[in-house]
Parts: structure tokens; C-alpha cells; sequence
């Protein structure tokens, strides 16, 4: 059974970079081409769409959220079957629980649309403060 | 992207039927025949219940079922239980990125 888990620092400066791990377990990264994102909660509030990778090779899609899109890096490691996240210039309204989930796609004939998530990591808290 | 609007409270008894609504954010396009539903626990993850309007995941509850109508999609949950308390999120596509709606907490009275 997949597993994904999320690890990384939970305090991060304002204006650094916040760089978070999601360790795939259950599962090879690379043995079949898949969707792989990040979801964030700010404390109380509701879910955001980070961003989506989709790997079929060494350098697969990436899908980002626009309103993040100058700031963020998803990338995926084969050889330690991780996938991680970089967002840089953080600032409090970056705080949130991290979440990363295995993803995938709906997708008709001609054209793809949303991307859902599951199974999910348990979630990280990062607070971004000095 | 605005996240979609959805009621911010639903309760129901147990035993009873209720319905979550999740209005789609623009009219232009049909992306909501790729409605998410996802139900998510104090301090836990969430777990997805419906994709594409009314697919369940294996191992999801029949009583969850999706549906969509015009521009409005729609969760149902049956014979509902103490268990179902939860916050309750829909998911769809804008055009340009994949959107939450901004959940909803069920109560069971």
C-alpha cells in the first residue's frame, strides 16, 4: 500500500527559502508514470493547491499554482523515491500544514483538467516567523 | 483563482440524508464534470471521497455519493453517523489551476 510522508523544517526565517521532502513508500517513484503534489492549509483555514509534477522521466511537467508559480520548485529524486518542494521569499502568509499526496488527473480525449490527491501525507507544520 | 463557495455549515441527525453544495466558479466551461470531494478530521489529513462528479475511491462508503446539476455540484451523504463529523471540501478546475472550495463543517446532532 502507498504511503507518502512529509518531512523538513518547521521554522523558517521570513525571506529564506522553505524546502520540504515527501518520502514515497509502498511504491517505486519511477516504476510507473505518475502525478505527485503539494497541498497547504494555513492554521484554520482551508486547503490551497501548490503544485503538481508528473513523472514519466527524468525531466517530467511541473504544474504550478499561478499565485506561487515565481517562487516555486517541485522536483522529484528516483534515487531516494522522494519528491520535494521549494518555496522561496516565504513570509508569514506562508505558514501552513504542508501536505504532499500521490495526484492524478482527470483528463478527457483532448485536454486535462483537475488534479486530486490521494492517498496524503499526515502534513508538516512550517511556520515562517524570526 | 477564488476558492468555490460552499456553505459553511451543514447538520443533520443521525440516520438522515444530507447534501453539500459546491457552485461552480465560472459558467463558461464545463470544468465542474471533474468535481473532488474530500473529507478531512480535526488535526488529519484529508482523505478524498468522490472524483469526476460521482466516483467513489475503493474503499469509500456507498454512502457517500456525488452528483452535479447545471453549474452546481453536489455531495450526499446517507444514513449519516457520529463519524461523519468532519469539514467537508470540493475541488474543481478554474482554467488554469485546480481550486478548493472553502469547506464545509457537517455537524450531526
Amino acid at each position: 500500500q502507498l504511503q507518502v510522508q512529509e518531512s523538513g523544517p518547521e521554522l523558517v526565517k521570513p525571506s529564506e527559502t522553505l524546502s520540504l521532502t515527501c518520502t514515497v513508500s509502498g511504491a517505486s517513484i519511477s516504476s510507473t508514470p505518475s502525478y505527485w503534489g503539494w497541498v497547504r492549509q494555513p492554521p484554520g483555514k482551508g486547503l490551497e493547491w501548490i503544485g503538481s509534477i508528473y513523472y514519466s522521466g527524468p525531466s517530467g511537467p511541473t504544474y504550478y499554482n499561478p499565485s506561487l508559480k515565481r517562487r516555486l520548485a517541485i522536483s522529484v529524486e528516483t534515487s531516494k523515491n522522494q519528491f520535494s518542494l521549494r518555496l522561496a521569499s516565504v513570509t508569514a502568509a506562508d505558514t501552513a500544514v504542508y501536505y504532499c499526496a500521490q495526484s492524478d488527473r482527470s483528463c478527457t480525449t483532448t485536454r486535462c483538467y483537475t488534479f486530486r490527491f490521494d492517498p496524503w501525507g499526515q502534513g508538516t507544520l512550517v511556520t515562517v516567523s524570526s | 483563482q477564488s476558492a468555490l463557495t460552499q456553505p459553511a455549515s451543514v447538520s443533520g441527525s443521525p440516520g438522515q440524508s444530507i447534501t453539500i453544495s459546491c457552485p461552480e466558479s465560472s459558467s463558461d466551461v464545463d470544468y465542474h464534470d471533474f468535481v473532488s470531494w474530500y473529507q478531512q478530521h480535526p488535526g488529519k489529513a484529508p482523505q478524498l471521497l468522490i472524483y469526476d462528479v460521482s466516483r467513489r475511491p475503493s474503499g469509500v462508503s456507498d454512502r457517500f455519493s456525488g452528483s452535479k446539476s447545471g453549474n452546481t455540484a453536489s455531495l450526499t451523504i446517507s444514513g449519516l453517523l457520529a463519524e461523519d463529523e468532519a469539514d467537508y471540501y470540493c475541488s474543481s478546475y478554474t482554467g488554469s489551476t485546480t481550486v478548493f472550495g472553502t469547506g464545509t463543517k457537517v455537524t450531526v446532532l
